[in-house]
């Protein structure tokens, strides 16, 4: 079975600019979540949809946005883009919510802003 | 405020020894704790965790980690390490409830295994 995919791995822009980062979740998981792991930190919450709505929201600006599609992948969009928003964005799938639910994350995409 | 702090950075370790990588959470937060690890250019992936019950949790990979509640630990530790234990690792402790939660993360500790 394919684990969490996430496009693009890499991708590179510039200041001022808008990004569209994408998230399919393991076949049956209803929720998905984001986080930002800049370099030498560890992951930082940004977003958690289930059943294409909102359930939280981590300490981020509003240019970070996200939805959840009706087959449950997910966009993280961030607009205006700022050198600081270069880091590893790792989406996480999980069947269950609460404690319980095991967080599957996909390997990231890299993003740098110049 | 920081609810988790992993107090080492890096920790540089021969192969076949021991080795302990320190977690300390706040005393508030619930006490739903992991331990993730992640390889070079790799996401994230679940070692063990504590919920509820044994205190002292397993991986299948020979780690275990041990829940102490008075000094608010949840140490990782390995007997004897290999070269493929090399990896950031993450402690981490979730926080909400049973309808919505995120994982609130350490720095991370470096394990640099050597020959």
């Amino acid at each position: 079975d394919a684990g969490v995919t996430q496009s693009p791995t890499h991708l590179i822009k510039t200041r001022g600019q808008h990004v569209t980062l994408r998230c399919s979740p393991i076949s049956g998981h209803k929720s998905v979540s984001w986080y930002q792991q800049v370099l030498g930190q560890g992951p930082q919450f940004i977003f958690q949809y289930y059943e294409k709505e909102e359930r939280g929201r981590g300490n981020f600006p509003d240019r970070f946005s996200a939805r959840q599609f009706p087959n449950y992948s997910s966009e993280l969009n961030v607009n205006a883009l700022l050198l600081g928003d270069s880091a590893l964005y790792l989406c996480a799938s999980n069947f269950e919510l609460g404690a319980d639910g095991e967080l599957f994350f996909g390997e990231g995409s890299r993003l740098t802003v110049l | 405020a920081q609810s988790v702090t992993q107090l080492d950075s890096q920790v540089p370790v021969f192969e076949e020894a021991p080795v302990e990588l320190r977690c300390n959470y706040s005393s508030s937060v619930s006490v739903y704790l992991f331990w993730y690890v992640q390889y070079p250019n790799q996401g994230l992936q679940l070692l063990l965790k504590y919920l509820s019950g044994s205190t002292l949790v397993e991986s299948i990979n020979g780690f275990e980690a041990e829940f102490n509640k008075s000094q608010t630990s949840f140490h990782l530790r390995k007997p004897s390490v290999h070269i493929s234990d090399t990896a950031e690792y993450f402690c981490a402790h979730f926080r909400g409830s049973s309808n919505t939660g995120k994982l609130i993360f350490g720095q991370g500790t470096t394990l640099q295994v050597k020959p």
